[in-house]
């Protein structure tokens, strides 16, 4: 268990509908990142937010939002979905922003997303 | 652009070696890590390369040459239980603390 939880881990909606992931990180980790995995792909980085301020931009489509909220939870808004956002959504944190340690990021088990 | 290129498969047989090897045309990173992802799982952390040379870890080992731009994992006395996909990833040195995933590559024990 890496202490990070993401809610929900099922979620099944229809093409133009909107959905919100929601990431709680690791007690004292200031930072969280959003990865997005398709099926047998990578993992591709959306975005990154440091003590509620977005810290770096990946590859995130403009229909796709987040932020985190003073008590440090994250939340990944998708709109307008299509088929091709049918994915694994990952949230992951860490306790710094910059460039210390291994810069180890700590994931949750990921929200699995289904468009159809 | 910036890329980590890996193998896509590899199979080796339960109680031997492998290496999975990791070429990247990128620069400017702090250092090269390595992650495991089981089927439908979490990625986890397995190690860090932040210098030149080999990182051991147990039955895990880490490698990198910059001067190379190559790094590979090496996984001794294989179990079946290491069946899953292994990304490297690098971390840029841009102020943010993101990973930047290579390709990933599955491998596969086999008794």
């Amino acid at each position: 268990d890496s202490g990070v939880t993401q809610t929900p881990k099922h979620l099944i909606t229809a093409t133009g509908q909107r959905v919100t992931l929601r990431c709680s990180p690791r007690s004292g980790d200031l930072s969280v990142y959003w990865y997005q995995q398709s099926l047998d792909q990578g993992l591709q980085f959306l975005i990154q937010y440091y003590n509620g301020e977005e810290r770096a931009k990946g590859n995130i489509l403009e229909r796709f939002s987040a932020q985190q909220f003073p008590d440090l939870h994250s939340e990944l808004n998708l709109s307008s979905l299509e088929l091709g956002d049918s994915a694994l959504y990952f949230c992951a944190s860490s306790a710094d922003g910059g460039a210390t340690g291994t810069g180890e990021l700590f994931f949750g088990e990921g929200s699995r997303l289904t468009v159809l | 652009g910036q890329s980590l290129e890996q193998p896509s498969e590899v199979t080796a047989v339960e109680g031997a070696i492998v290496q999975i090897n990791c070429t990247y045309q990128t620069s400017g990173f702090y250092g090269l890590s390595w992650y495991q992802q089981h089927d439908g799982g979490a990625p986890t952390f397995l190690s860090y390369n932040a210098l030149d040379g080999l990182e051991e870890t147990g039955r895990f080992s880490s490698f990198l040459s910059r001067s190379d731009s190559y790094g590979y994992l090496l996984l001794q006395e294989l179990q079946m239980k290491d069946s899953a996909s292994y990304f490297c990833a690098v971390r840029f040195q841009t102020g943010a603390n993101n990973l930047f995933f290579g390709t990933g590559t599955r491998l596969t024990v086999i008794p």
